[in-house]
């Protein structure tokens, strides 16, 4: 069964402590990973797609990795308004189009 | 920027009614789905359409749910008959191309209580 495992459930940084989130995957075989932000009560706003092991993509704080059995979002410098959830979530050839999410890792970054 | 709309914002129904939630894709996309989050669960998906039928269905897409594209621009989701737990997030969301990996917008969401 296509699973997505997201560590950790909560994180509590300062401004300007740089963390990592994990996105552990098992699927037959993977069409592509994606990263979203969602805050409370609106949906998910698409960040990254990555699509094979050893890609990387960034944008402004953010920096998201893949590796053959999970992906790593790394927060640098974060601030307040960086805070929300972040869902990562994976397609895999055998389930079409759909996408399978993690639980989420809720970010909370305070200054 | 396109964005996905998605109408009510919030919708309040009695068991066993029937709702009908509605979305407005980006309007150059060919792929359509319907996603629900239950309360402090996972984003579920629960159907994709495209070329004006059903792509693929979860299981939680039984009988008492249905998808249309009434004309070319407003993608619903029917719930025949609504229970307690169909009360959830639902989210629309559309991608661009018929790919093999092709990034889902997703909408805002209709909060559907159902009491």
């Amino acid at each position: 069964e296509d699973q997505v495992t997201q560590s950790p459930e909560a994180l509590r940084l300062q401004e300007g402590e740089s963390s990592s989130l994990n996105c552990s995957y098992t699927v037959s075989g993977l069409r592509g990973l994606f990263w979203y932000r969602q805050d409370p009560g609106k949906g998910p706003e698409f960040l990254f797609t990555l699509y094979s092991a050893g890609e990387e993509k960034e944008k402004e704080r953010l920096k998201a990795t893949l590796t053959k059995k999970e992906s790593f979002l790394h927060i640098t410098a974060p601030k307040p308004e960086d805070s929300a959830t972040y869902l990562c979530a994976v397609q895999a050839f055998q389930a079409g189009t759909a996408l399978i999410f993690g639980k989420g890792t809720t970010l909370s970054v305070s200054s | 920027e396109p964005e996905v709309t998605q109408t009510p914002s919030h919708q309040v129904t009695q068991m066993g009614q029937e709702v009908i939630l509605r979305c407005v894709p980006i309007s150059n996309h060919l792929y359509f789905y319907w996603y629900r989050q239950i309360l402090g669960q996972k984003v579920e998906f629960l159907v994709s359409f495209y070329n004006n039928e059903i792509s693929e269905k979860s299981e939680i897409f039984d009988d008492q749910f249905s998808v249309e594209r009434p004309d070319g621009s407003n993608f619903t989701l029917k719930i025949r008959s609504t229970k307690l737990e169909d009360s959830a997030m639902y989210f629309c969301a559309s991608s661009a191309l018929l790919a093999n990996t092709d990034t889902q917008y997703f909408g805002p969401g209709t909060r559907l209580t159902v009491l």
